[in-house]
């Protein structure tokens, strides 16, 4: 696709309950990534997939989190049992892969846990 | 090994300069500047890399210091469009990035 979309745009939900975000990237990025961006604050990374494997989860911040990616396109971040503190939004990036390409990042899922 | 940048804010007007700065305590590999209007996604500005090279997509200028272990980025004669908030995000391998706190600048008229 022409930029990187994220689904929903929003998404409010009771603390205790389970959400999906999904993100789909450029097509022909290989690399894939999850960040978070509390209010006011910087992005926090969570997960990198190179493909469909993800040589780096060192981010997630609990066992509640994960993410899957198939066919080396669209991933899910997973969240379960949802927190207050899971409040944020949360980022999609992707890139052609190696050090030299900037991310080109979807405009992000807010997520309200209420 | 998240990066410390400098100032926190900064107010300009038009046709006015700034430099931001980037500072990491581990040596980098790479430096990317991005720009973040409220309420929409962060947009790549320039990568530095290690060894010189420099790779951007708008009219905009930044150094890299690997021995400092530095970067600063320099906005110049600023319009209106620069406002936002500017990150830097720094490379120790080939793939992650991590994050500064943010920069966020506004230019009035």
């Amino acid at each position: 696709g022409a930029g990187v979309s994220q689904s929903p745009s929003n998404k409010v939900t009771e603390k205790g309950k389970d959400v999906e975000l999904r993100c789909d990237p450029i097509s022909g990025h290989t690399a894939l990534y999850w960040y978070r961006q509390s209010l006011g604050q910087g992005l926090e990374f969570l997960i990198y997939f190179q493909g469909n494997s993800a040589p780096d989860k060192s981010g997630l911040p609990s066992d509640r989190f994960s993410a899957e990616r198939t066919g080396g396109s669209v991933s899910t971040l997973t969240i379960q049992r949802t927190q207050q503190e899971d409040s944020a939004v949360y980022l999609c990036a992707s890139s052609l892969q190696g050090r030299s390409y900037g991310y080109t990042f979807g405009s992000g899922t807010r997520l309200t846990v209420v | 090994q998240q990066p410390v940048q400098s100032p926190q804010a900064v107010i300009l007007r038009e046709g006015e300069d700034a430099v931001i700065n980037c500072s990491s305590s581990k040596a980098l590999y790479s430096v990317h500047w991005y720009r973040q209007k409220h309420g929409e996604a962060p947009v790549f500005l320039m990568i530095l890399l290690k060894g010189g090279e420099q790779k951007g997509h708008e009219k905009i200028s930044a150094s890299f210091n690997e021995k400092k272990q530095q970067s600063s980025l320099y906005l110049t004669a600023s319009q209106l469009s620069y406002s936002g908030t500017y990150f830097c995000g720094t490379g120790y391998n080939d793939y992650k990035l991590s994050f500064g706190a943010g920069t966020t600048v506004t230019v009035r008229a």
